[in-house]
Protein backbone atom coordinates (compact mmCIF):
# COMPACT_ATOMS: atom_id res chain seq x y z
CA UNK A 1 0.00 0.00 0.00
CA UNK A 2 0.92 3.54 -0.59
CA UNK A 3 2.51 4.91 2.57
CA UNK A 4 4.46 8.33 1.30
CA UNK A 5 2.53 10.85 -1.03
CA UNK A 6 4.97 13.82 -2.82
CA UNK A 7 3.92 16.82 -3.85
CA UNK A 8 4.29 18.30 -6.22
CA UNK A 9 3.81 15.48 -8.88
CA UNK A 10 6.05 17.54 -11.20
CA UNK A 11 8.05 20.46 -10.95
CA UNK A 12 9.84 22.32 -13.67
CA UNK A 13 12.69 24.47 -12.74
CA UNK A 14 15.27 26.47 -14.33
CA UNK A 15 18.69 25.35 -14.02
CA UNK A 16 20.90 27.35 -11.01
CA UNK A 17 17.56 27.31 -9.23
CA UNK A 18 16.29 25.83 -6.04
CA UNK A 19 14.00 22.30 -6.29
CA UNK A 20 11.72 21.92 -3.23
CA UNK A 21 9.80 18.71 -2.92
CA UNK A 22 7.79 17.41 -0.24
CA UNK A 23 6.66 14.47 1.21
CA UNK A 24 3.64 13.26 4.13
CA UNK A 25 3.39 9.76 4.94
CA UNK A 26 0.77 8.46 7.40
CA UNK A 27 2.00 5.67 10.08
CA UNK A 28 5.01 5.57 12.66
CA UNK A 29 8.51 5.43 11.00
CA UNK A 30 11.86 4.31 11.95
CA UNK A 31 13.57 6.28 8.96
CA UNK A 32 12.63 8.07 5.57
CA UNK A 33 15.02 7.91 2.64
CA UNK A 34 14.55 9.83 -0.87
CA UNK A 35 15.71 7.98 -4.13
CA UNK A 36 16.21 9.26 -7.32
CA UNK A 37 15.60 7.34 -10.65
CA UNK A 38 16.58 8.04 -14.37
CA UNK A 39 13.85 7.12 -16.78
CA UNK A 40 14.50 3.21 -17.24
CA UNK A 41 16.65 2.80 -14.63
CA UNK A 42 16.68 1.65 -11.16
CA UNK A 43 17.06 3.88 -8.35
CA UNK A 44 19.95 5.36 -6.57
CA UNK A 45 19.73 6.22 -2.73
CA UNK A 46 19.95 9.56 -2.32
CA UNK A 47 19.92 10.13 1.87
CA UNK A 48 18.65 8.75 4.90
CA UNK A 49 16.82 10.50 7.74
CA UNK A 50 16.17 8.58 10.93
CA UNK A 51 12.93 9.70 13.35
CA UNK A 52 15.28 11.05 15.74
CA UNK A 53 16.69 14.05 13.06
CA UNK A 54 15.16 16.72 11.82
CA UNK A 55 17.92 18.06 9.59
CA UNK A 56 20.47 16.44 7.05
CA UNK A 57 22.39 17.54 4.89
CA UNK A 58 24.90 16.03 1.68
CA UNK A 59 26.10 18.66 -0.73
CA UNK A 60 23.43 19.92 -2.37
CA UNK A 61 20.93 17.91 -0.70
CA UNK A 62 19.02 19.21 2.82
CA UNK A 63 16.52 17.61 4.42
CA UNK A 64 13.99 18.01 6.83
CA UNK A 65 11.87 15.48 8.80
CA UNK A 66 8.68 16.62 11.12
CA UNK A 67 7.31 13.85 12.54
CA UNK A 68 4.71 15.39 14.11
CA UNK A 69 3.04 16.35 10.89
CA UNK A 70 4.44 13.06 9.53
CA UNK A 71 6.19 15.07 6.46
CA UNK A 72 9.21 15.46 4.80
CA UNK A 73 11.40 18.00 2.58
CA UNK A 74 14.17 17.19 0.15
CA UNK A 75 15.71 20.54 -0.88
CA UNK A 76 18.59 20.40 -3.72
CA UNK A 77 19.99 23.72 -3.94
CA UNK A 78 21.58 25.33 -7.74
CA UNK A 79 20.07 22.96 -9.17
CA UNK A 80 21.51 21.51 -13.02
CA UNK A 81 20.28 20.21 -15.62
CA UNK A 82 21.33 16.72 -15.01
CA UNK A 83 19.48 16.85 -11.47
CA UNK A 84 16.37 15.68 -14.30
CA UNK A 85 14.97 13.22 -12.65
CA UNK A 86 12.12 10.96 -10.67
CA UNK A 87 12.69 11.34 -6.77
CA UNK A 88 10.78 9.13 -4.38
CA UNK A 89 10.76 9.45 -0.65
CA UNK A 90 10.31 5.72 1.38
CA UNK A 91 9.71 4.90 4.53
CA UNK A 92 10.59 2.54 6.46
CA UNK A 93 8.63 1.18 9.91
CA UNK A 94 12.01 -0.50 10.91
CA UNK A 95 11.36 -4.26 12.97
CA UNK A 96 13.32 -7.03 12.06
CA UNK A 97 11.15 -7.63 9.02
CA UNK A 98 10.65 -3.83 8.22
CA UNK A 99 10.36 -2.69 4.20
CA UNK A 100 10.26 0.46 2.26
CA UNK A 101 6.99 1.74 0.90
CA UNK A 102 7.18 4.02 -1.69
CA UNK A 103 5.64 7.01 -2.67
CA UNK A 104 4.57 8.14 -5.99
CA UNK A 105 7.34 10.35 -6.88
CA UNK A 106 7.92 13.34 -8.00
CA UNK A 107 9.16 14.05 -11.82
CA UNK A 108 11.81 16.97 -11.70
CA UNK A 109 13.26 18.67 -14.86
CA UNK A 110 15.83 21.41 -14.75
CA UNK A 111 16.04 23.54 -17.97
CA UNK A 112 19.62 24.57 -19.04
CA UNK B 1 29.34 1.93 -2.59
CA UNK B 2 27.44 -1.49 -2.65
CA UNK B 3 26.48 -2.41 -6.16
CA UNK B 4 23.80 -4.60 -6.88
CA UNK B 5 23.74 -5.90 -10.72
CA UNK B 6 20.57 -7.10 -12.46
CA UNK B 7 20.27 -8.87 -15.79
CA UNK B 8 18.97 -9.30 -18.33
CA UNK B 9 18.26 -5.60 -19.16
CA UNK B 10 15.60 -5.98 -21.18
CA UNK B 11 13.43 -8.91 -22.65
CA UNK B 12 11.07 -9.47 -25.28
CA UNK B 13 9.34 -13.03 -25.46
CA UNK B 14 6.36 -14.73 -26.45
CA UNK B 15 3.19 -15.29 -24.43
CA UNK B 16 3.17 -18.35 -22.73
CA UNK B 17 7.12 -18.65 -22.17
CA UNK B 18 8.94 -18.15 -18.85
CA UNK B 19 11.43 -15.42 -18.30
CA UNK B 20 14.06 -15.76 -15.36
CA UNK B 21 15.13 -11.96 -14.03
CA UNK B 22 18.69 -12.42 -11.91
CA UNK B 23 19.99 -9.92 -9.15
CA UNK B 24 23.19 -10.73 -7.53
CA UNK B 25 24.55 -8.20 -5.25
CA UNK B 26 28.76 -8.04 -6.11
CA UNK B 27 30.53 -6.78 -3.32
CA UNK B 28 28.34 -7.57 0.08
CA UNK B 29 26.09 -10.52 1.08
CA UNK B 30 22.31 -9.84 1.16
CA UNK B 31 20.54 -11.26 3.37
CA UNK B 32 17.50 -10.01 1.79
CA UNK B 33 16.81 -8.66 -1.41
CA UNK B 34 13.12 -7.40 -2.66
CA UNK B 35 11.40 -7.38 -6.07
CA UNK B 36 9.45 -4.78 -7.66
CA UNK B 37 7.10 -3.77 -10.13
CA UNK B 38 7.22 -0.65 -11.88
CA UNK B 39 4.40 0.80 -14.27
CA UNK B 40 5.17 3.66 -16.58
CA UNK B 41 5.29 6.89 -14.49
CA UNK B 42 4.64 5.42 -11.21
CA UNK B 43 5.73 4.17 -7.91
CA UNK B 44 7.50 1.15 -7.04
CA UNK B 45 5.06 -1.78 -5.60
CA UNK B 46 6.51 -4.59 -3.51
CA UNK B 47 6.27 -8.03 -4.86
CA UNK B 48 7.77 -9.89 -2.61
CA UNK B 49 10.47 -9.98 -0.32
CA UNK B 50 13.08 -12.80 -1.02
CA UNK B 51 14.96 -14.32 1.69
CA UNK B 52 18.06 -16.64 1.59
CA UNK B 53 17.70 -20.05 2.24
CA UNK B 54 13.92 -19.47 2.56
CA UNK B 55 10.99 -19.23 1.12
CA UNK B 56 9.86 -15.72 -0.35
CA UNK B 57 7.16 -13.62 1.18
CA UNK B 58 4.68 -12.25 -1.41
CA UNK B 59 2.88 -9.15 -1.26
CA UNK B 60 -0.78 -9.51 -1.11
CA UNK B 61 -2.15 -9.91 -4.90
CA UNK B 62 1.01 -10.95 -5.84
CA UNK B 63 0.60 -14.61 -7.50
CA UNK B 64 3.36 -17.46 -5.43
CA UNK B 65 3.05 -19.59 -8.57
CA UNK B 66 3.31 -16.91 -11.41
CA UNK B 67 6.51 -15.54 -9.77
CA UNK B 68 8.69 -17.70 -8.42
CA UNK B 69 11.46 -16.41 -6.62
CA UNK B 70 14.90 -18.30 -5.26
CA UNK B 71 17.56 -16.75 -3.30
CA UNK B 72 19.83 -19.86 -2.75
CA UNK B 73 22.53 -17.98 -2.06
CA UNK B 74 23.84 -14.44 -0.33
CA UNK B 75 24.32 -12.76 -3.16
CA UNK B 76 21.89 -14.11 -5.91
CA UNK B 77 18.21 -13.75 -5.83
CA UNK B 78 16.23 -14.81 -9.17
CA UNK B 79 12.86 -14.07 -10.30
CA UNK B 80 10.95 -16.00 -12.53
CA UNK B 81 7.79 -14.94 -14.55
CA UNK B 82 6.03 -17.96 -15.65
CA UNK B 83 3.66 -18.53 -18.56
CA UNK B 84 4.29 -14.72 -19.14
CA UNK B 85 1.43 -13.01 -20.62
CA UNK B 86 0.91 -9.23 -22.11
CA UNK B 87 -0.40 -8.18 -18.83
CA UNK B 88 2.65 -8.95 -17.29
CA UNK B 89 4.84 -6.68 -19.34
CA UNK B 90 6.52 -3.89 -17.02
CA UNK B 91 9.41 -3.15 -15.52
CA UNK B 92 10.53 -5.11 -12.78
CA UNK B 93 13.61 -4.12 -10.23
CA UNK B 94 15.42 -5.83 -7.60
CA UNK B 95 17.05 -3.87 -4.88
CA UNK B 96 19.14 -5.70 -1.67
CA UNK B 97 19.34 -4.19 1.92
CA UNK B 98 23.03 -2.96 3.26
CA UNK B 99 23.18 -2.24 6.63
CA UNK B 100 20.41 -2.87 7.92
CA UNK B 101 18.85 0.28 6.07
CA UNK B 102 19.71 1.40 3.00
CA UNK B 103 18.72 -0.30 -0.09
CA UNK B 104 20.64 -0.48 -3.60
CA UNK B 105 18.84 -0.89 -6.76
CA UNK B 106 19.70 -2.97 -9.59
CA UNK B 107 19.25 -1.22 -12.78
CA UNK B 108 15.82 -2.77 -13.69
CA UNK B 109 14.75 -5.06 -16.38
CA UNK B 110 11.84 -4.54 -18.91
CA UNK B 111 9.78 -7.33 -19.89
CA UNK B 112 7.60 -7.27 -22.97
CA UNK B 113 5.70 -9.77 -23.49
CA UNK B 114 4.38 -10.35 -26.94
Amino acid sequence: SQQGEEDPQALSIQEGENATMNCSYKTSINNLQWYRQNSGRGLVHLILIRSNEREKHSGRLRVTLDTSKKSSSLLITASRAADTASYFCATDEGGANSKLTFGKGITLSVRP
Amino acid sequence: GAVVSQHPSWVICKSGTSVKIECRSLDFQATTMFWYRQFPKQSLMLMATSNEGSKATYEQGVEKDKFLINHASLTLSTLTVTSAHPEDSSFYICSARYLWEKLFFGSGTQLSVL
